[in-house]
């Protein structure tokens, strides 16, 4: 089964707001990325963050994790349309470090 | 630099046929895997090589098979098509150090009918 549920399924902004993603997962990890993948196309790496990091800022860009809650939020500032795709968490489990394991998405559409 | 490689980018087969995706990768990685994604779901692994001559199960590996042929290159095969394996299928590379994100390829749609 899947190691992490994104939270919202789909969400719809307009440009210029910000968005906010969470991601669940279930057991110990050694570090959790967020990934992008527009519509029909491959997914994009965005950031990562490790265990033992709480936060992490990458442009517009910022994730929180809570590993005593096992989750972590994606935040985009100031949304543009380009920002339109598809997000996934993916968790890279403690003793597996060659494997990721992906959540099932939140959806972003942003109206101009 | 290409990046990760897939070949063919569309394909539709007949149950039963058989057929092999091609991935290659430009970038010296030492890991790839083999990925597939049904719609509204997020990305399951079928098989992936953690180094050149070692292939192991992912998730979901029952009717597939892999061979890492060399360090660029991680093949995947259905020997026979079920409708079940209608999907796209993503490889994706990895660096043996940190930092530990993965490259994607472009990713193959297939259709089994």
């Amino acid at each position: 089964s899947q190691q992490g549920e994104e939270d919202p399924q789909a969400l719809s902004i307009q440009e210029g707001e910000n968005a906010t993603m969470n991601c669940s997962y279930k057991t110990s990890i050694n570090n959790l990325q967020w990934y992008r993948q527009n519509s029909g196309r491959g997914l994009v790496h965005l950031i990562l963050i490790r265990s033992n990091e709480r936060e992490k800022h990458s442009g517009r860009l910022r994730v929180t994790l809570d590993t005593s809650k096992k989750s972590s939020s994606l935040l985009i500032t100031a949304s543009r349309a380009a920002d339109t795709a598809s997000y996934f968490c993916a968790t890279d489990y403690t003793g597996t470090a060659s494997k990721l394991t992906f959540g099932t998405g939140t959806r972003l559409q942003v109206t101009l | 630099n290409a990046g990760v490689t897939q070949t063919p980018k569309f394909q539709v087969l007949k149950t039963g046929q058989s057929m092999t995706l091609q991935c290659a990768q430009d970038m010296n990685h030492n890991s790839m895997y083999w990925y597939r994604q049904d719609p509204g779901m997020g990305l399951r692994l079928i098989y992936y090589s953690a180094s050149e001559g070692t292939t192991d199960k992912g998730e979901v590996p029952n009717g597939y098979n892999v061979s890492r042929l060399n360090k660029r290159e991680f093949s995947l095969r259905l020997e026979s098509a079920a409708p079940s394996q209608t999907s796209v299928y993503f490889c994706a590379s990895r660096a043996r150090d940190s930092p530990y994100e993965q490259y994607f390829g472009p990713g193959t749609r297939l259709t089994v009918t």
